[in-house]
């Protein structure tokens, strides 16, 4: 059956460093691989979309990568702040026609000032 | 408002009721979806829909009924409430692959 797997424990940084998360998947062949911001009582928020044709993809702080033969993306904040405190998932999307998202558990991410 | 709502905000209801969330956009995207969130599952789909009068089952469809006749609607009933479908319930449209998410629906089954 198909298995995403995020860091479980949180990830605890300083201000200032650069947050990795990771996000592997098996038995899965997505089109697209997107990442998302939750915020405590909140919907997830969009944050980035990477197509399986590409290696990396930048948004200001944000950069995200997408390896279909370890099946594994990697979400990179650099210079993080305080205020990307939050929870990430990441999604895949088969690309079924129908654009359904499957969502990994998510990983907490808590910065320190 | 812009957007996509989803109501009531929170909801508190009887074991064996039937209970209607709501969901709505203003955007005309052509997908929407219900996810339920639980600790220890993360997001679910329940059920989805291409467009107006077509719908089809999620990975966790049991004991829900959703419709869609209006493009910007897509309410989600559960028929008979169970304390197994306490959850928080969030709505989301598409139209090319980013979702965009309601703040949900935090349903508690008594």
């Amino acid at each position: 059956s198909q298995k995403i797997e995020q860091n479980s424990e949180a990830l605890n940084i300083q201000e200032g460093k650069t947050a990795t998360l990771t996000c592997n998947y098996t038995n899965y062949s997505p089109a697209y691989l997107q990442w998302y911001r939750q915020d405590p009582g909140r919907g997830p928020v969009f944050l980035l979309l990477i197509r399986e044709n590409e290696k990396e993809k930048r948004k200001e702080r944000l950069k995200v990568t997408f390896d279909t033969t370890l099946k594994q993306s990697l979400f990179h904040i650099t210079a993080s702040q305080p205020a990307d405190s939050a929870t990430y998932l990441c999604a895949l999307d088969p690309a079924s026609g129908y654009s359904t998202l499957t969502f990994g558990k998510g990983t907490m991410l808590l910065v320190s000032p | 408002d812009a957007g996509i709502t989803q109501s009531p905000r929170y909801k508190i209801t009887e074991t064996g009721r039937q209970v209607t969330l709501m969901c709505h956009q203003t955007w005309s995207h052509s997908y929407m979806f219900w996810y339920r969130q639980d600790l220890g599952h993360g997001l679910r789909l329940i059920y989805y829909s291409a467009a107006a009068d077509i719908t089809d089952k999620g990975e966790v469809p049991d004991g829900y009924v959703v419709s869609r006749s209006k493009t910007e609607n897509f309410p989600l009933t559960l028929e008979s409430a169970t304390r197994s479908q306490t959850s928080v319930y969030f709505c989301a449209s598409s139209e090319s692959g980013e979702a965009f998410f309601g703040q949900g629906t935090r349903l508690t089954v008594v």
